[in-house]
């Protein structure tokens, strides 16, 4: 049973859109984090975040941790090239092992 | 600073072979952690070693295995190998449990 589950899938838009990127879970989390991942390379942490409710922003790059713990989301303004590969989440509870969402794969078109 | 160094990057392997693959962290790091990647399954959990102990272990059959050294490299060793455990396998370093994680770029598996 996967307890994360990312949407949508695959995301392909144009370069200087704006996307959002779910993460979703029946189960309460500690923290959660996401990566970022390219090709031939192993995932590379870009946020934790802890507190239910919270706000991160990395540039053009918005976090937000859902109130009660179980959801997280990943808003990216003006994409651009760079920001194309493939996106994880992954939930921590306590010292139990980091469980990954199912990740998302975006393209971003010049 | 060196970050984590899988080796060897690519691997063929035929069914019924094993395998034995190699994972050196960050200097100063002691917790180890191994993933399977899979297209299907994502990213899955397999083992963490801290000071040469196993301290957790992921939903994997016997055949998948693990072991520590003294100055924290990391092996992972797979018997008999079958189709599905093709796949890329990562490894990642932290200071410890619950530390921020440093992966290295993986060691792509695959058998014939």
């Amino acid at each position: 049973t996967q307890l994360l589950e990312q949407s949508p899938q695959f995301l392909s838009i144009q370069e200087g859109e704006n996307l959002t990127v779910y993460c979703n879970s029946s189960s309460v989390f500690s923290s959660l984090q996401w990566y970022r991942q390219e090709p031939g390379e192993g995932p590379v942490l870009l946020v934790t975040v802890v507190t239910g409710g919270e706000v991160k922003k990395l540039k053009r790059l918005t976090f937000q941790f859902g109130d009660a713990r179980k959801d997280s989301s990943l808003h990216i303004t003006a994409a651009q090239p760079g920001d194309t590969g493939l996106y994880l989440c992954a939930g921590a509870q306590g010292n139990e092992k980091l469980t990954f969402g199912t990740g998302t794969r975006l393209t971003i078109i010049p | 600073k060196a970050g984590v160094t899988q080796t060897p990057r690519y691997l063929i392997k035929t069914r019924g072979q094993q395998v034995t693959l190699s994972c050196s962290p960050i200097s100063g790091h002691r917790s180890v952690s191994w993933y399977q990647q899979t297209p299907g399954q994502g990213l899955q959990f397999l083992f963490e070693y801290f000071s040469e102990t196993q301290r957790n272990k992921g939903n994997f059959p016997g055949r998948f295995s693990g072991r520590q050294f003294s100055n924290s490299r990391s092996e992972m060793n797979v018997s008999t190998l079958e189709l599905g455990d093709s796949a890329l396998y990562l490894c990642a370093s932290s200071l410890g449990w619950g530390n921020i994680q440093y992966f290295g770029a993986g060691t792509r598996l695959s058998v014939l």
